[in-house]
């Protein structure tokens, strides 16, 4: 069964600080990795998608990395600021021939102190 | 505002009574899915449309929920004789076809929150 496991389940920082975000997957056969923050009460907004050839990709103060063969990626916050408090979820997609397949993760919960 | 748009926003009905939910996508975009995300837990897929095409329903759409989208445009999401189990969040999102170069991006719109009391 494919599952996307996400660490920590939730995470207090203070303002400036940085953090990171794991995400850990068995999602097979694997076609791209996205990472989403979403709001409370707000749709997911996505921050960057990784496909199997690309080890980190940059966002503006977010930077993710995907090792592929160990099937983990992070994501890393750099200077945090109160409005990145959110839930941020790892999403991996399943390559299938009538397109690809999401598999969610259940997101770790950021609050950032000022 | 071209994104995508969900109405109503919020929802809360007695258990029993039906609902239903309306999707706008993003004009150009092909392909509409609906997720349910429950507290603290990461959106589930529930099915998706290519045009007016339903293509894919998940085992979490039982017979008491309908969706279609006659004309290939907006899409609605039925959910008959609610019960407590289906108060959640149901999200629409919309992309391009497989075909296009700028397809894995998926858009979600602001969701609809059900209250079932």
């Amino acid at each position: 069964k494919n599952q996307v496991e996400q660490s920590p389940q939730s995470l207090i920082i203070l303002e400036g600080k940085n953090c990171t975000l794991q995400c850990n997957y068995t999602v097979s056969p694997f076609s791209n990795l996205r990472w989403y923050k979403q709001d409370t009460g707000r749709g997911p907004v996505s921050l960057t998608i990784m496909t199997f050839s690309e080890n980190t990709k940059s966002n503006g103060r977010y930077t993710a990395t995907l090792d592929a063969d160990t099937k983990q990626s992070s994501l890393h916050i750099t200077a945090s600021q109160l409005s990145d408090s959110a839930s941020y979820i790892c999403v991996v997609s399943e390559k299938k021939s009538s397109g690809d397949k999401l598999t969610f993760g259940t997101g770790t919960r950021l609050a950032v102190r000022p | 505002d071209t994104g995508v748009s969900q109405d109503p926003r919020h929802k809360i009905t007695k258990r029993g009574q039906n609902v239903t939910f309306r999707c706008d996508p993003i004009s150009e975009h092909n392909r509409l899915y609906w997720y349910r995300q429950t507290l603290g837990q990461g959106p589930e897929f529930l099915t998706y449309f290519q045009n007016e095409a339903q293509l894919e329903k998940s085992r979490l759409l039982s017979d008491r929920f309908s969706a279609e989208r006659p004309k290939g445009s907006f899409s609605t999401l039925e959910i008959q004789r609610t019960e407590q189990g289906d108060s959640a969040m149901y999200l629409c999102a919309s992309s391009l076809s497989p075909w296009d170069r700028r397809y894995y991006e998926q858009y979600f719109g602001p969701g609809t929150r059900l209250t079932v009391t």
